[in-house]
């Protein structure tokens, strides 16, 4: 049992590049979350999706688009890079039973 | 709308002292809440929550907290700060049932002083 697992764990862009990022739980979790961390603002939600085939904006998805390829995967793509998406970025999912969200380990992202 | 203050991005305590991070919140239904514990270069990692159950919530490494609506607070604790505390720590507020969303507080990184 793996959990939440991210690709990649590091990734350097050039501005305007396009980038894809993994996430996948094998917990059976109906909702999975990206969010990104940022020095001194906490975590910002930028999608969500309550179920397989559905999306959601959260706070912050302007310049981000994202895809629920399956209950397992839920992917985040920059379609064209900006060095204000210099952040590490976390997928999580949840176990409604509980109420919890898991974390995957992050992918720290710049972008020059 | 849900919201989270924590007071002091930084807290130092020393080693064998009392352990106190701040968290308010602003919710106009009954919330969830959340603490998570961030050591360098991981994902988060739940301390403990509160869903109404018990006002006094027990989590891992010795940590607690207390719900108080009348005070919008949940505060965590520990009575003994060990070394191995040294990270950033969130506070989190959920709508219920909702989506099921977050909404983190900006994080206080605790330092601890042999």
């Amino acid at each position: 049992n793996a959990g939440v697992t991210q690709t990649p764990k590091f990734q350097v862009l050039k501005t305007g590049q396009s980038m894809t990022l993994q996430c996948a739980q094998d917990m059976n979790h109906n909702s999975m979350y990206w969010y990104r961390q940022d020095p001194g603002m906490g975590l910002r939600l930028i999608y969500y999706s309550a179920s397989e085939g559905t999306t959601d904006k959260g706070e912050v998805p302007n310049g981000y688009n994202v895809s629920r390829l399956n209950k397992r995967e839920f992917s985040l793509r920059l379609e064209s890079a900006a060095p204000s998406q210099t952040s590490v970025y976390f997928c999580a999912s949840i176990d409604r039973g509980n109420y919890t969200q898991y974390f995957g380990p992050g992918t720290r992202l710049t972008v020059l | 709308a849900q919201s989270v203050t924590q007071l002091g991005s930084h807290v130092s305590v020393s080693e064998g002292a009392l352990v106190l991070l701040r968290c308010n919140y602003s919710s106009s239904v009954p919330p969830y809440l959340f603490w998570y514990v961030q050591y360098p270069n991981q994902g988060l990692q739940l301390l403990l929550k509160y869903t109404s159950a018990a006002t006094l919530v027990k989590g891992i490494n010795g940590f607690e907290a207390e719900f108080k609506k009348s005070e919008t607070s949940f505060h965590l604790t520990k009575p003994s700060a060990h070394m191995s505390d040294a990270a950033e720590y969130f506070c989190a507020v959920s709508d219920r049932p909702g989506t099921y969303k977050y909404i983190f507080g900006t994080g206080t990184r605790l330092k601890v002083l042999a």
